[in-house]
């Protein structure tokens, strides 16, 4: 049964880091593009960050770009997105989606940046 | 950034009765390929978005035949030609034709 489970959310104080990973089962996931996509509470989407099958290929969102960073382990059928310089503003569930465009999604993990 | 934009942003429906989504692009979605790039997902309450419609008209694995797209270029509809009390939820139609991919603001059905 294929799935994705985000984990590494939490809370965290404005200015500071949090790195989330994207565990994939059930699927090949070195075949696959994937997406990192964001909800803020309430909110609609937002698409925040994509990475081809082979990790070359990498695309962020202007309001993350050169604070965010997304990469993937192959041989560990996981991807990660590496948050820095975190803002109230980037408070949200964080989706992590497979194919482009995205088919199957996680379940989220939430991401609170508060003092 | 291509604007998504949806009407009604709220539908209440009865259910076996016909409901139907506008999704309005700021600019065409028809690709010089032949595809127009709308997709449209579901939100259940307290879940992840499932893709139901890809490429404007194609009904993603599993997703009932009651769902259908259509439109053409910038405006498009999602139609449930009978609903039932499993649709509830929020609507949201997406485009991919140009980066970064964007998605309207949602409609939310719920029953009457």
């Amino acid at each position: 049964q294929m799935q994705l489970v985000e984990s590494g959310g939490g809370v965290v104080q404005p200015g500071g880091s949090l790195r989330l990973s994207c565990g994939a089962s059930g699927f090949t996931f070195s075949r696959h593009d994937i997406h990192w996509l964001r909800q803020a509470p309430g909110k609609g989407l937002e698409w925040v960050a994509f990475i081809g099958y082979d990790g070359r290929k990498k695309r962020y969102a202007d309001s993350v770009k050169g604070r965010f960073s997304i990469s993937r382990d192959n041989s560990k059928d996981t991807l990660h997105l590496e948050m820095n310089s975190l803002r109230a503003e980037d408070t949200a569930v964080y989706y992590c989606a497979k194919n482009d465009p995205p088919d199957y999604w996680g379940q989220g993990t939430l991401v609170i940046v508060s003092s | 950034d291509i604007v998504m934009t949806q009407t009604p942003l709220s539908l209440p429906v009865t259910p076996g009765q016909p409901a139907s989504i506008s999704c309005k692009s700021s600019q065409s979605l028809l690709h010089s390929d032949g595809k127009t790039y709308l997709y449209w997902y579901l939100q259940r309450p307290g879940q992840p978005p499932q893709l139901l419609i890809s490429e404007l008209s194609n009904r993603f694995s599993g997703v009932p035949d009651r769902f259908s797209g259509s439109g053409a270029g910038t405006d498009f509809t999602l139609k449930i030609s009978r609903v039932e009390a499993e649709d509830v939820g929020v609507y949201y139609c997406m485009q991919s034709i140009q980066r970064p991919p964007t998605f309207g603001q949602g409609t939310k059905v719920e029953i009457k």
